[in-house]
């Protein structure tokens, strides 16, 4: 059967840390993976992108590597903030076109907690 | 400010009762998206539509009804036959095929 995982218990980095997160999925073959940071009450923000050819992707203190061998994303913030700290989500892009299914599919995320 | 507005924030359902949770964006997204999420889960796709006039049932259709008569527009409703409704509902929208989804910030349903 098809699986999203990520840390399932929270994540406790002191600050200034980097914290590291863990995507891993089977029986998929995404064109895409992204990244979505959600606070509570709060609809998830699109954070990054990184596509099935791409190994790693960078945006200011975030880094995201995607490895379809072993089916693996992982996901950096360096120099790490309290205001980091929020559930993290990762999500599959199937990308199918010609009336196939739309939309993303999630992973349950990761809830990081930075610590001054 | 370009953007996916979603109300009510909080809405009550009575028994028997259907209710609508509507879902604006003014981004000219033609991709429309509605997901339901539940205490330690992930996202699930409920519905989704990719043009107006258009749209097809996502992993946990049963209970739910859409319209898109509009680009703009992609109200959600939770008829009575949805058995255990109180959730977080997120509606979110983007170019089709790729990139990122805009999401609002979600509707809190519960039962009365």
């Amino acid at each position: 059967s098809q699986k999203i995982e990520q840390n399932s218990e929270a994540l406790n980095i002191q600050e200034g840390k980097t914290a590291t997160l863990t995507c891993n999925y089977t029986n998929y073959s995404p064109a895409y993976l992204q990244w979505y940071r959600q606070d509570p009450g709060r609809g998830p923000v699109f954070l990054l992108l990184i596509r099935e050819n791409e190994k790693e992707k960078r945006k200011e203190r975030l880094k995201v590597t995607f490895d379809t061998t072993l089916k693996q994303s992982l996901f950096h913030i360096t120099a790490s903030q309290p205001a980091d700290s929020a559930t993290y989500l990762c999500a599959l892009d199937m990308m199918y076109s010609g009336g196939g299914a739309d939309g993303l599919t999630f992973g349950k995320g990761t809830h990081l907690i930075i610590q001054p | 400010d370009g953007g996916i507005t979603q109300s009510p924030k909080y809405l009550f359902r009575k028994e028997g009762q259907n209710v609508t949770l509507s879902c604006e964006q003014n981004l000219n997204h033609d991709a429309m998206y509605w997901y339901r999420q539940d205490p330690g889960q992930g996202l699930r796709l409920i519905y989704y539509s990719q043009i107006v006039n258009d749209f097809q049932k996502g992993d946990i259709a049963e209970g739910y009804s859409v319209s898109r008569e509009k680009k703009e527009s992609f109200p959600l409703t939770v008829t009575s036959a949805q058995k255990n409704p109180t959730a977080f509902y997120l509606c979110a929208s983007r170019i089709p095929l790729g990139g990122p989804q805009h999401f609002g910030d979600g509707t809190r349903l519960s039962i009365l």
